[in-house]
C-alpha cells in the first residue's frame, strides 16, 4: 500500500531534550516536506526537500533541522525543543515539487 | 505575501442540507489550488486540484469550482460521513525554487443525522 508513515505518533517530552520524528514514504517520491498545524493558523511549512541531499527552509524553520540521505526518509530533528514547538506535525511527499502532496498520519508533540 | 482565507470557520448542517465552503486567495499567480479533507487525528486527504478559472471537479457529493479570486467547495445532500475539516491550499506561480503550498485554516463541517 502506498503510504507516508511517521513515528512516533504521539510524543511528550521536556524542554531541551533532543528528539527526532521519522518520516518514510514507499512511493519513490522526490519531494518531501514537513508541516506543523496549529489551531487557527493552518498548516505551515517547516522544511522541504526536492531530492536526496537537497533541502531548504519553509516558512517556520527556526528550531528545526532536517536531513535527506535517502530518497524514502526525511527525518525532522528538534535539537533543543521548547514549549512553543508543541504542535501537530505532518510529513508529506509528492512525485515532484509540482505534483499533489500526500500526507502522513501526523505526530502530536507536547513539549513541557 | 500569499494569503488564503477560508470561510466559514465552522458549519453545522442537517443531513441532506446542501451548502458551500469558500476559499479566497491572494497570490502573485496561481499554479494550482488544492482541496483536502482532514478527519480528526488524521493527515489531510487529497480531494481535488484546480488549475484555471472556470474549472470544476466533482467527487461523489463534493464539487469544487474556481474563479480568479476564490474557490468554492459545494456539498450536495451531505451525509454524516461528510463531517470533517476541509482545507484549501494554493501553490503560487514559480518563483525561484519556492514550490510550497500555502494553506487556509480550514472549515470544520458537522453533518447531523
Amino acid at each position: 500500500e502506498a503510504q507516508v508513515t511517521q513515528n512516533p505518533r504521539y510524543l511528550i517530552t521536556v524542554t531541551g531534550k533532543k528528539l527526532t520524528v521519522t518520516c518514510s514514504q514507499n512511493m519513490n517520491h522526490e519531494y518531501m516536506s514537513w508541516y506543523r498545524q496549529d489551531p487557527g493558523l493552518g498548516l505551515r511549512q517547516i522544511y522541504y526537500s526536492m531530492n536526496v541531499e537537497v533541502t531548504d527552509k519553509g516558512d517556520v524553520p527556526e528550531g528545526y533541522k532536517v536531513s535527506r540521505k535517502e530518497k524514502r526518509n526525511f527525518p525532522l530533528i528538534l535539537e533543543s525543543p521548547s514549549p512553543n514547538q508543541t504542535s501537530l506535525y505532518f510529513c508529506a511527499s509528492s512525485t515532484t515539487a509540482t505534483d499533489t502532496q500526500y500526507f502522513g498520519p501526523g505526530t502530536r508533540l507536547t513539549v513541557l | 505575501e500569499d494569503q488564503v482565507t477560508q470561510s466559514p470557520e465552522a458549519l453545522r448542517l442537517q443531513e441532506g442540507e446542501s451548502s458551500s465552503l469558500n476559499c479566497s486567495y491572494t497570490v502573485s499567480g496561481l499554479r494550482g489550488l488544492f482541496w483536502y479533507r482532514q478527519d480528526p487525528g488524521k493527515g489531510p486527504e487529497f480531494l481535488f486540484t484546480l488549475y484555471s478559472a472556470g474549472e470544476e471537479k466533482e467527487k461523489e457529493r463534493l464539487k469544487a469550482t474556481l474563479t480568479k479570486k476564490e474557490s468554492f467547495l459545494h456539498i450536495t445532500a451531505p451525509k454524516p460521513e461528510d463531517s470533517a475539516t476541509y482545507l484549501c491550499a494554493v501553490r503560487p506561480t514559480f518563483r525561484s525554487n519556492d514550490y510550497k503550498l500555502s494553506f487556509g485554516a480550514g472549515t470544520t463541517v458537522t453533518v447531523r443525522a
